[in-house]
């Protein structure tokens, strides 16, 4: 089975840095890689999905993917104290199923 | 994205028995997936939930213990079965939407079981 790794954090940052969340994973035949956002007492949601080499990005949000070295991140611009929750970095295993990181605790200090 | 929806939100309940957690969307989707997040934990799928077909369930899961029903493209049933305070987790569903090359799964709110 694909392992994915993340740092459990938590991740300090003060409001208005970039927060940097990364992943790595061991299966290098992974094609499609997604960051969800769960806040405490809720259910993840899906806040980017990457498949391609390179950077995508959405909004206040970057996804970066370098395939080579197995690892995916997640920029956060202008971070605010409502970006505060766990990301999850998840990757498809055949059978469209995802296996999850442990996630990362991320904090933004006003 | 899709709208998910699952019954109960949360339940508590006493060793031994069962509960079976609803999961409604609101459109017909292919695959459908059940997952547990225990307390602190990240989620880990229980099975691939399939029309027509009994489930497909991963390594440490069993159908005696957890058996799915999916009658339709909308709607699927998982059942916690002879519950043991072990069982206490958040219970979620999810359903995968194609997006050009690749599937993007969107979760349900999910049910969080006490078991006593």
């Amino acid at each position: 089975q694909k392992e994915v790794e993340q740092n459990s954090g938590p991740l300090s940052v003060p409001e208005g840095a970039i927060a940097s969340l990364n992943c790595t994973y061991s299966d290098r035949v992974s094609q499609s890689f997604f960051w969800y956002r769960q806040y405490s007492g809720k259910s993840p949601e899906l806040i980017m999905s990457i498949y391609s080499n390179g950077d995508k990005e959405d909004g206040r949000f970057t996804a970066q993917l370098n395939k080579a070295s197995q690892y995916v991140s997640l920029l956060i611009r202008d971070s605010q104290p409502s970006d505060s929750a766990t990301y999850l970095c998840a990757v498809i295993e055949y059978g469209n199923k995802l296996v999850f990181g442990a996630g990362t605790i991320l904090r933004v200090k006003s | 994205s899709a709208v998910i929806s699952q019954k109960p939100s949360r339940d508590i309940c006493q060793r031994g028995t069962s509960l079976t957690i609803q999961c409604q969307v609101d459109s017909q989707v292919t695959m459908m997936f059940w997952y547990r997040q225990q307390p602190g934990q990240s989620l880990t799928l229980i099975a691939t939930a399939n029309q027509g077909s009994e489930a497909t369930y991963e390594s440490g899961f069993v159908i005696d213990k957890f058996p799915i029903s999916r009658p339709n493209l909308t709607f699927s049933t998982l059942t916690v079965s002879n519950m043991s305070p072990e069982d206490s987790s958040i219970y979620l569903c999810s359903v995968a939407r194609r997006r050009s090359s690749y599937n993007e799964q969107f979760f349900g709110p999910g049910t969080r079981l006490t078991v006593l």
